[in-house]
């Protein structure tokens, strides 16, 4: 079956540190691969998304490239922000069976930045 | 603006109440899910549908039931409240089947309930 797998937190960094949550992926088929965003109280929101390997999503100084050849989808940003404090959540988007495409969420990692 | 808009956001109820969570999007898209989120932010898909008249359990059992009589409205229904019951609750929806699975989810911004 599909399943994401992606680092586990808390992950805490200072402003302006470099910032990787790794995610990787089993899936049959060709998946799509997506970054959710979940700030305090919120709901989810579409970070960034790849449709193909090789492709490179980007987003607010987020990016993750689909490596097909690792199974892979890593969350990079060069400088986080007090603002980028939030879960992350990777997920994928596969052939469910028959014709059907399900959404496949990692457990989140939770990012918090200090000033 | 196309949305999703989930109400209430907050609900603090007594045990052994009825109570129903609202989920409507004006997007027109055909597929919708009820997402139960645990404190450890874990997500569990608990009912999804494909279209009206169509639900489906997800893979996390619940005593919640829901209902699609329209395809903008999927409503969930708790028909007694218990303390177990308390935890965030998101609707989501996404585009017809031949779009493929390029396209993710659009949330709502989640209802928190508090059964006491």
């Amino acid at each position: 079956g599909n399943s994401v797998t992606q680092m586990e937190g808390p992950v805490t960094l200072s402003e302006e540190a470099f910032l990787t949550i790794n995610c990787t992926y089993t899936a049959t088929g060709y998946p799509s691969l997506f970054w959710y965003v979940q700030y305090p109280g919120e709901g989810l929101q579409l970070l960034l998304k790849a449709t193909k390997a090789d492709d490179k999503g980007s987003n607010k100084g987020f990016e993750a490239t689909y490596r097909k050849e690792t199974t892979s989808f890593h969350l990079e940003k060069g400088s986080v922000q007090v603002s980028d404090s939030a879960v992350y959540f990777c997920a994928l988007r596969a052939m469910m069976g028959g014709s059907n495409y399900k959404l496949t969420f990692g457990k989140g990692t939770l990012l918090t930045v200090n000033p | 603006e196309a949305d999703i808009y989930q109400t209430p956001r907050y609900l603090v109820i007594g045990t052994g109440k009825k109570i129903t969570l609202e989920c409507s999007q004006t997007m027109g898209h055909d597929k919708m899910y009820w997402y139960q989120q645990d404190p450890g932010m874990e997500l569990h898909l608990i009912h999804y549908s494909y279209g009206v008249n169509s639900t489906e359990k997800g893979d996390l059992s619940s005593e919640s039931t829901v209902s699609r009589i329209r395809t903008e409205h999927f409503p969930l229904t708790l028909e007694s409240a218990r303390p177990s019951h308390t935890s965030q609750y998101l609707c989501a929806s996404s585009p017809v089947l031949s779009q493929g699975p390029n396209y993710g989810y659009t949330f709502g911004s989640g209802t928190r309930l508090t059964v006491v």
